[in-house]
């Protein structure tokens, strides 16, 4: 398995509804999880970190699944402007990116 | 404060030129890197430097060159462009708990 993978996308979603993408990860012993957010052209920026209890911030759900090796974001109510690549990141003693989920919301 | 700042944002180069891409940070990291990211590859590991003084190669250190001679500056060397070397360039710091990396604007840097 690699390091990090994500379903590259597209994922096209009309603008309201919900959608969750996941993100797999090889290294058991990775100890911090985050989703970045890339808009075209612009730099990552953090979206949320990833805790185990998982962790909500507005219409945005991250989990983590230690036993299965995955992270997941979740939004609700999607919009417009949510439109971006998602990127999924590991820290162990690296911090790995993956390569990103394209989103489009479709007005 | 400023955040993470690079220059230049955008640069043409003809193949053996070199170059030298700035990144300065404000926010007293010591941690910073270089990353590419190129269509399909995602973003992959240039060189990054725990500190003043010390510097390490990533995952694509080949045809470029770090130091680090203050906290705050990062630049990136390019010895001899080459076409491959096309891609766009971002600088890294990461904050102190290690928790959020900041990312400079990019260089969309063209080798022909």
């Amino acid at each position: 398995r690699k390091e990090v993978e994500q379903d590259p996308g597209p994922f096209n979603v009309p603008e309201g509804a919900t959608v969750a993408f996941n993100c797999t990860y090889s290294n058991s012993a990775s100890q911090s999880f985050f989703w970045y957010r890339q808009d075209c052209r612009k730099e990552p920026k953090l979206l949320m970190s990833v805790y185990s209890s998982g962790n909500e911030d507005g219409r945005f759900t991250a989990q983590l699944n230690r036993a299965s090796q995955y992270i997941s974001l979740l939004i609700r109510d999607s919009k417009l402007s949510d439109s971006a690549t998602y990127l999924c990141v590991l820290e162990d003693d690296k911090i790995i990116f993956g390569k990103g989920t394209r989103l489009h919301i479709l007005p | 404060n400023a955040g993470v700042t690079q220059t230049p944002k955008f640069q043409v180069l003809k193949t053996g030129q070199s170059m030298t891409l700035q990144c300065a940070q404000d926010m007293n990291h010591e941690y910073m890197s270089w990353y590419r990211q190129d269509p399909g590859m995602g973003l992959r590991l240039i060189h990054y430097s725990v500190g003043a003084g010390i510097t390490d190669q990533g995952e694509v250190p080949n045809g470029y060159n770090v130091s680090r001679s203050t906290t705050e500056d990062f630049p990136l060397r390019l010895l001899s462009a080459a076409p491959s070397q096309t891609s766009v360039y971002f600088c890294a710091s990461l904050s102190a708990d290690r928790y959020e990396q900041y990312f400079g604007p990019g260089t969309r840097l063209t080798v022909t």
